[in-house]
């Protein structure tokens, strides 16, 4: 079965520092990745994808993630965290072509200390 | 504005009750999803649509039923609810290919 892992629940870091959140998915397929965030009481919000072309996809608020096929990773990193960059973030993989919907991490929890 | 709207927003219900959440999309958006969402396990499938008329089952249908009358309507059904289905439910729909997925606001469901 596909699986998507999030391997931290909680990530803490202090306000401008670098942060990494790691995603790792299963699959022997083509596959298409996204990071989601979600803020508190509210739906999610797409951060980022990858579908094809360059390996490395950013988004307007300085995130940034990499695809790696060899370690079928998907990592999100942003250089210099904000405060208001505390939030859950979800990875989600497409594998199954006939079926359009994403298989998501379990969140990691970012949380930005001043 | 074009988007998702699911209603209600939050709703207590007995053990044993029918409940629908009801969800509309404006954005003709071929294919619609129900997730529900639950602490450390992130987001889980519950029943799809790739397009009107036509349903899925997800990683976790038991319990919950769906219908695709129409484009823009996606409900979910609890025929008879149990406490083990107080999550957070989320609709969300998609176009075609490897559009992403948007989501409305959710429904908090807890059932006594």
């Amino acid at each position: 079965a596909q699986s998507v892992t999030q391997l931290d629940s909680q990530v803490p870091v202090f306000e401008e520092a670098p942060v990494e959140l790691r995603c790792n998915y299963s699959s022997s397929v083509s596959v298409y990745l996204f990071w989601y965030v979600q803020y508190p009481n509210q739906g999610l919000q797409l951060l980022l994808k990858y579908l094809s072309g360059s390996t490395l996809v950013e988004s307007i608020n300085g995130f940034e993630a990499e695809f790696n096929k060899s370690q079928t990773s998907f990592h999100l990193r942003k250089p210099s965290v904000h405060i208001s960059d505390t939030a859950e973030y979800f990875c989600a993989v497409r594998m199954d072509m006939g079926r359009r919907a994403l298989t998501f991490g379990s969140g990691t929890r970012l949380q930005v200390q001043p | 504005i074009a988007g998702i709207t699911q209603a209600p927003t939050s709703q207590i219900l007995a053990a044993g009750r029918r409940m629908t959440l009801r969800c509309t999309q404006d954005m003709r958006h071929n294919a619609m999803y129900w997730y529900r969402q639950d602490l450390g396990l992130g987001l889980r499938l519950i029943h799809y649509s790739n397009t009107a008329g036509t349903t899925g089952k997800g990683e976790v249908p038991d319990g919950y039923s769906v219908s695709r009358a129409n484009t823009d309507d996606f409900p979910l059904t609890l025929a008879s609810a149990v406490p083990s289905q107080t999550s957070v439910y989320f609709c969300a729909s998609s176009t075609a290919g490897g559009s992403p997925l948007h989501f409305g606001n959710g429904t908090r469901l807890t059932v006594t």
